[in-house]
């Protein structure tokens, strides 16, 4: 079985800038999560879709974060503006039962 | 609002010891709690999950105990090897809308 793919793995970009990630769950999963990681810290939920639908947001920064799950299989995630502290790897991962399944990651540098 | 602590922040052994690594967090209705592993610039990989109505885990050299009234779960790993050093993470869903709440880790490194 596949596991969690994310594209692209590493991005350098200036402030204010925009960017954008994508991740393909693992096939027939519903449950899809965007996270932030900060170094050290553990990983923060910023959005997590059912199908196509979104079941929380309540933490993305909505004036400079976005995301669509189109079709209910592949997501993206987009920043625009960049800031300093935007600098995280953020995590895709989907849920099959109770088990979330994570991918590797997008570790992106703001400068 | 849930909040889940580690401690230590990173923790080193000597291969071939018994180690516990903890996880506490502050509200005690939870729906499950699950531990994970996370290698240097790699994705969370699960370990064990446990479920509320569950006090214990196991899976190989692994187990991990919950005790919900106290708000604590440990994780206890049996004659360490190098290949388990790692960053050890614990999450907390308060539902089974999956929505889970990470502590930040202990770091741990085994000694050859």
């Amino acid at each position: 079985e596949a596991g969690v793919a994310q594209s692209p793995r590493y991005k350098i970009i200036e402030k204010r800038q925009s960017v954008a990630f994508w991740c393909n769950p693992i096939s027939g999963h519903a449950t899809l999560y965007w996270y932030q990681q900060i170094l050290g810290q553990g990983p923060k939920l910023l959005i997590q879709f059912q199908n196509n639908g979104v079941v929380d947001d309540s933490q993305l920064p909505k004036d400079r974060f976005s995301a669509e799950r189109l079709k209910g299989v592949d997501s993206t995630l987009k920043i625009q503006p960049a800031k300093l502290e935007d600098s995280a790897v953020y995590l895709c991962a989907s849920r099959s039962g109770e088990t979330q399944y994570f991918g590797p990651g997008t570790r992106l540098l703001v400068l | 609002k849930q909040e889940v602590t580690q401690i230590p922040a990173a923790l080193s052994v000597p291969e071939g010891e018994n180690l516990v690594l903890n996880c506490s967090f502050t509200d005690s209705a939870i729906y499950n709690l699950q531990w994970f592993r996370q290698d240097p610039g790699k994705g969370l990989t699960s370990l064990l999950l446990i479920q509320s109505s569950q006090r214990e885990q196991t899976s190989g050299r692994l187990n991990a105990s919950l005790d919900k009234s106290s708000g604590r779960s440990t994780l206890y790993i049996a004659a360490s090897q190098p290949g388990d050093s790692a960053t050890y993470l614990c999450a907390v869903a308060s539902t089974n809308a999956g929505k889970s709440t990470f502590g930040d880790g202990t770091t741990l490194t085994v000694k050859p």
